[in-house]
């Protein structure tokens, strides 16, 4: 089955500043990569997702890189903010809601 | 609009209890989950339905069953608890795109932690 890895585990970033995460996937076959976003006692929601035949994908301050060849993908937040502080997951699939999440990161944006 | 609504949102039992977790949505999705979150491993597939009257297994389905009721209720049975399945366990649904192809998101209830002691 498929093996998704991520890193780091904890991220603290100054307000302002950039967080970057990072996950690698073993099953060449996925090809659907989403990223999600859990706030204390709630739920995981989705916040961008990109597809095996994209390599880019931006929605405002997150952004998402995919790299099929070296199968790692990389969810990047610039300009911070304190609302910004949740665990995020990556995940991978072969374009189901079976998905293969990462372990998880949490990130902190200190004021 | 609930969304994914799930019931009992905690629940202590003994080893060996059984109890069932119910969820249900309201956006006519065709596929509904079980996913178990436990710390420092995400979250993992436990049984889905990818549609009304069919059910799979997913990841880590031992010591588990599902019923697809209908198109809004997917239900998660433990016949007989074990400490092991202390974890919070997520219900979520997914609907199709314009053709017909997975849409691509995931709807999470808020979860419900059980403890087995």
């Amino acid at each position: 089955g498929e093996n998704v890895e991520q890193h780091p585990s904890t991220l603290s970033v100054q307000e302002g500043d950039s967080a970057v995460i990072k996950c690698t996937y073993s099953d060449s076959a996925s090809n659907y990569f989403p990223w999600y976003k859990q706030e204390l006692g709630k739920g995981p929601q989705l916040i961008i997702d990109i597809r095996s035949n994209v390599g880019e994908k931006k929605d405002q301050r997150i952004a998402v890189t995919l790299n099929k060849t070296a199968k790692h993908f990389s969810l990047h937040i610039t300009e911070t903010q304190p609302e910004d502080s949740a665990v995020y997951f990556c995940a991978a699939s072969k374009n189901s809601g079976k998905l293969s999440f990462g372990a998880g990161t949490t990130v902190t944006v200190r004021a | 609009n609930a969304g994914v609504t799930q019931t009992p949102k905690f629940q202590v039992l003994k080893t060996g209890q059984s109890m069932t977790l119910q969820c249900a949505q309201d956006m006519n999705h065709n596929s509904m989950y079980w996913y178990r979150q436990d710390p420092g491993m995400g979250l993992r597939l436990i049984y889905y339905s990818a549609s009304e009257g069919t059910t799979d297994k997913g990841e880590v389905p031992n010591g588990y069953n599902v019923s697809r009721l209908n198109k809004r209720e997917f239900s998660l049975r433990l016949e007989s608890a074990a400490p092991s399945q202390t974890s919070v366990y997520f219900c979520a649904s997914s609907g199709r795109g314009t053709r017909g192809a997975y849409a691509g998101e995931l709807f999470f209830g808020e979860g419900s932690r059980l403890t087995v002691l």
